[in-house]
């Protein structure tokens, strides 16, 4: 069976401030892993993906994520935290066994302060 | 990308009634779609698997004759709940994946909230 722990339910950063959002994953299949994320009152919108291409995958509005299988972990990173960056990040997790559909993550609200 | 249009937004319907829910790719075709269920400040759990001319697929703990699913077209599936109770009142999305494969990207309706009085 697939899931996915993300480590942190709630994350604060200062603005022009590292963001790190933990993520970990469990398969028995190559997985797809994601990064979803979810502003308040809209729909979900695609961060970025890896699908067993290169292990850094560099998504949209400057956050990249590193597979790294060792250690079971898909973490999404971004140099400088923006305030409109505030939202629910969801770290998915898909693979052939579970039908293509996607396994959701807790949530990571992340905050940006001032 | 791809857009998938949920509808109607939001709705409240009074105890008792049925609610339908519909979810389309516009300019793709989906041959699977996927219906969650969104709690307040939680994570979307998967319902069910819609496939294109078959039975849905629901997943454990979920009534399937509670949550009705048609996948009639390539590109509709409804989420009709039915005899609905405040308990049922709920973020529903749905999801379309363009192209086989566990690696396609997802697109996401824009949800719809239940509200049962």
């Amino acid at each position: 069976a697939q899931s996915v722990t993300q480590l942190d339910s709630h994350v604060s950063v200062s603005e022009g401030t590292p963001v790190l959002l933990r993520c970990n994953y469990s398969s028995s299949y190559s997985p797809s892993l994601f990064w979803y994320v979810q502003h308040p009152n809209k729909g979900l919108q695609l961060l970025l993906k890896y699908t067993s291409a290169a292990t850094l995958v560099k998504g949209i509005n400057g956050f990249e994520a590193e597979f790294k299988k060792s250690e079971t972990s898909f973490h999404l990173t971004k140099p400088s935290a923006h305030m409109s960056d505030a939202a629910e990040y969801f770290c998915v997790v898909s693979d052939s066994n579970s039908g293509y559909a996607l396994n959701f993550g807790k949530g990571t609200s992340l905050l940006v302060t001032p | 990308g791809a857009v998938v249009s949920q509808h109607p937004s939001w709705v409240i319907c009074k105890s008792g009634t049925s609610v339908k829910i519909e979810c389309r790719s516009l300019d793709f075709q989906a041959t699977t779609m996927f219906w969650y269920r969104q709690f307040p400040k939680q994570s979307l759990m998967l319902m069910a698997t819609s496939n294109e001319g078959s039975k849905a697929t629901y997943e454990q703990g979920v009534e399937k004759d509670k949550f009705l699913i048609n996948h009639a077209s390539l590109t509709l599936s409804t989420l009709t709940v039915t005899s609905a109770h405040p308990e049922d009142s709920s973020f529903y999305i749905c999801s379309a994946r363009e192209g086989a494969g566990w690696g396609t990207e997802a697109f996401f309706g824009q949800g719809t909230r239940l509200t049962v009085v």
